[in-house]
């Protein structure tokens, strides 16, 4: 079945740097890959995705890019402000209403 | 309703007693999907729901744990005889489920089960 590495566990940047969060997936098949920011009370929230038929999705300050040869795609925070504060999940699925196969997660600390 | 609501938010039992958890998915979603979060690691999938019909229950633990979605009810998680292992985070997700374009899985507050 499908496995998720998440990198790096935890991530520290100054106000208004740049943070990236790199995830790596198993299942060639798998055709589906959403980020999920987890704050504290909170839900889950999905905050951006990508499919495999795009290599890059861009959303004001988030993108994510998709290597689909090399099995690994990556969150991108640019102008990073202390409201990302938060723990953020990448997932994978193969098709259609399969469960999502999450990473451990990264928690993210923007720091004023 | 707009968004998936989960029921208790807390959720506080002795070891050995029983836990439901409920989760009313977003009006028109066919599938809702159920995960275990411990220590705010990963997601571990238990079992998805296609309307009232199991769709996947390959996660579900053999015993202990069940779970239905009945019409005109909330889906329901339940744990008999609770260990402290079973102390998490339960999420539920809803999909509609009729296109790729509409498989983006809604997740709920999710409800935080304590066992002591």
């Amino acid at each position: 079945g499908e496995n998720v590495e998440q990198h790096p566990s935890t991530l520290s940047v100054q106000e208004g740097d740049s943070a990236v969060i790199k995830c790596t997936y198993s299942d060639s098949a798998s055709n589906y890959f959403p980020w999920y920011k987890q704050e504290l009370g909170k839900g889950s929230q999905l905050i951006i995705d990508i499919r495999s038929n795009v290599g890059e999705k861009k959303d004001q300050r988030i993108a994510v890019t998709l290597n689909k040869t090399a099995k690994h795609f990556s969150l991108h925070i640019t102008e990073t402000q202390p409201e990302d504060s938060a723990v953020y999940f990448c997932a994978a699925r193969n098709s259609g209403n399969t469960p999502l196969v999450f990473g451990k997660g990264t928690r993210l600390s923007v720091i004023a | 309703g707009e968004e998936v609501a989960q029921t208790p938010k807390h959720l506080v039992r002795g070891e050995g007693q029983k836990a439901k958890l409920y989760c009313a998915p977003i009006k028109g979603h066919s599938y809702v999907f159920w995960y275990q979060q411990v220590l705010k690691n990963e997601f571990k999938f238990l079992i998805s729901f296609q309307n009232e019909n199991v769709f996947d229950e390959t996660g579900m633990p053999k015993e202990r744990f069940s779970a239905k979605c009945l019409p005109n009810s909330p889906c329901s998680l339940e744990i008999q005889a609770t260990k402290l292992e079973d102390s998490a985070v339960y999420f539920c997700a809803s999909s509609q489920g009729t296109s790729r374009a509409g498989n983006e899985q809604f997740f709920g507050p999710g409800t935080r089960l304590t066992v002591l």
